[in-house]
């Protein structure tokens, strides 16, 4: 089963707007990740936040947690073409490797 | 520094051959992991290595795949008598783990195989 699923599946959005994405997982985490995938290829570590964290920003990019909801979101504020990109969740349990959810497909329109 | 590394960058066979893909994981990073994407879905986990524990093979999908990491470095997965269902790219990625602590994983470019 898969540890971690983002919502919506697609996102599409105009320039300059805010994009949001949501991940859902099961089990109890050690921390939970975000990635980036543009055409296909490898995966970018966005950011990690701790399961004692409940908010972290990096550049355009705020992340929550909500452990009791078992729920994290990803905020891109002033969303730009090159964000356009598969955004992928991850939730590592403890004491186990994790697995990705399908992803958000994200596309930023000029 | 170099990151993950992974070759060919790009593979065609025919159904029935067999497939070797190599991965070069971040000098120190202790775990990998192979991941396979097909167009346009997730990523598959496949098989995960860690140390000198035995491997999580939990991931592959029927017995002509198979994985080994020698010396607690490069990694190859092998895909026998492969079969078009096998066309994907396969991700490799590493990762530094210490105790209990988890840190990102770091991704190779891929390996796009395409069955013919």
């Amino acid at each position: 089963s898969q540890q971690g699923e983002e919502d919506p599946q697609a996102l599409s959005i105009q320039e300059g707007e805010n994009a949001t994405m949501n991940c859902s997982y099961k089990t109890s985490i050690n921390n939970l990740q975000w990635y980036r995938q543009n055409s296909g290829r490898g995966l970018v570590h966005l950011i990690l936040i701790r399961s004692n964290e409940r908010e972290k920003h990096s550049g355009r990019l705020r992340v929550t947690l909500d452990t009791s909801k078992k729920s994290s979101s990803l905020l891109i504020t002033a969303s730009r073409a090159a964000d356009t990109a598969s955004y992928f969740c991850a939730a590592p349990p403890y004491g186990q490797n994790f697995v990705f959810g399908p992803g958000t497909r994200l596309s930023v329109l000029p | 520094g170099a990151g993950v590394s992974q070759s060919p960058s790009n593979k065609v066979t025919e159904k029935g051959k067999d497939v070797e893909l190599r991965c070069d994981p971040i000098s120190g990073h202790t775990a990998l992991y192979w991941y396979r994407q097909s167009l346009g879905q997730g990523l598959e986990f496949l098989i995960y290595f860690q140390g000198n524990s035995a491997p999580d093979k939990s991931g592959l999908p029927s017995d002509r795949f198979s994985a080994e990491r020698t010396g607690g470095s490069v990694s190859t997965l092998t895909i026998q008598r492969t079969q078009q269902e096998d066309s994907a790219v396969y991700l490799c990625a590493s990762r530094l783990n210490r105790g209990h602590s988890s840190y990102e994983q770091y991704f190779g470019p891929g390996t796009r195989l395409t069955v013919t």
